[in-house]
Parts: C-alpha cells; structure tokens; sequence
C-alpha cells in the first residue's frame, strides 16, 4: 500500500467517450500531482497542486482536465483523447510542493490508459 | 536545454554482485538529487535523496554519490539479489529553472539480477 490510490487501474476508451480518472492520497501532504508516463520516455509532469491551488500546468491539451476539490482528492477529466494519449497516469503527492526542500514524491500504482 | 542520462540498455548483474547505475546530467545545476525504484505496473517508490553538499548517501545496501563536478550521480546496489531487478530513475531537482514540483526525471534503467 503506497498511501496514494489510483482508480481505476485500467481504462479503455474510445476518442469521443469522455471519463475521469481519481486519487486519492492518505498521507496528509499538501501538494498533489499528475504525472503521464509513456514507453521509453522519462515521466512527463501535466498538473501540480498545491493547497488545492493549481500552481503548474505544463501546456497541456485541454482535452485534459484536472479537478482537486480538497487535498485529498485529484481528479483528470479525459474527452475527446488521441490514440498518442495512451499511457500510464500516475498521480503523486508531497509534504510540501516546489523544489527547495526536495520532498520526495509518493506515487500511486497509476492508470493504464488505451484509447481505441 | 536541461538533460538527463541515464544507461538507455538494460544491466545485467550476476547476484552477489555490486550493481552501479549512472545518472549524467547536463545544462543544469541541481540542489539535490533523488533515487526511486519502479516495478513493472507499479508507480516510482522513493528511495534516498542526496544534496549537493553530500559527497555519498547510504542507506542499508544502497549507495549514492553526487559529483557536482562531473555532474554525475552513481547509484550502487551491493550484495545484489534477483528481488532488486526493477527500473530505477533519476530525478534532479532545486534549480532554478525547474517547475513548481521542481524535479527532472531520467528515463531511467532497467536492471537484471541474475540468479
């Protein structure tokens, strides 16, 4: 158990269904992210929060959309994909975000992604 | 443009055997640097952090160093067993050009205990 829970661990869906995918963090940190992960690349950074405060977006589509109604909770709203955004999603948190302490990040098991 | 290396070809190891894993890293003056260790359909688990003060961090059969000179990281397995073959990455962070959550990862390595 990582203290970070991803849902769901698989997810197949077509270029025109729209679905969301969730964490969920039981570490009390104050700072949540999403990360995408695609076969022989290094780990993309798409969102980070802080504070439930959007404080990064690292020019992503917007048919990519991150929702963190508190701070325990991160959501990405998926409409509209391109088969290139199949991947792995992970989403991670951190005691504190930004990079000056270098808090290290707990990550969850992440989402495995194919879009069709 | 910031760039990290990492061994692009998997690494082979007889267990028992030290495992050392490289992490270059160019056009960037990182204030730390962290390890993690990724299994296959699992996300990165952390593993030690370094400062670029800290000439060597260890922790049980692990080993980091951190050469701000050579702009080089070493990550040194010992005594390896077949249980440490995963994926391990690089993550560089505290510059000044870093984004909010401040880490740069490597691709990372791919590592083979073999029994």
């Amino acid at each position: 158990e990582t203290g970070v829970t991803q849902t769901p661990r698989h997810l197949v869906m077509g270029m025109t269904n729209k679905k969301s995918l969730k964490c969920e963090q039981h570490l009390g940190h104050n700072a949540m992210y999403w990360y995408k992960q695609s076969a022989k690349k290094p780990l993309e950074l798409m969102f980070v929060y802080s504070l439930e405060e959007r404080v990064e977006n690292n020019s992503v589509p917007s048919r990519f959309s991150p929702e963190c109604p508190n701070s325990s909770h991160l959501f990405l709203h998926l409409h509209t994909l391109q088969p290139e955004d199949s991947a792995l999603y992970l989403c991670a948190s951190s005691q504190e975000p930004g990079s000056i302490e270098g808090s290290p990040l707990h990550f969850g098991n992440g989402t495995r992604l194919t879009v069709t | 443009s910031q760039k990290i290396e990492q061994n692009s070809e998997a690494l082979n190891i007889q267990e028992g055997k030290t495992a050392t894993l490289t992490c270059n890293y160019t056009n960037y003056s990182p204030a730390y640097l962290q390890w993690y260790r990724q299994d296959p359909g699992r996300g990165p688990v952390f593993l030690l952090l370094i400062r670029e003060n800290e000439k060597e961090k260890r922790k049980e059969r692990l080993k980091v160093t951190f050469d701000t000179t050579l702009k080089q990281s070493l990550f040194h397995i010992t005594a390896s067993q077949p249980a440490d073959s995963a994926t391990y990455l690089c993550a560089l962070g505290g510059d000044s050009g870093g984004g909010a959550d401040g880490l740069t990862f490597g691709k990372g390595t791919h590592l083979i205990i073999q029994p």
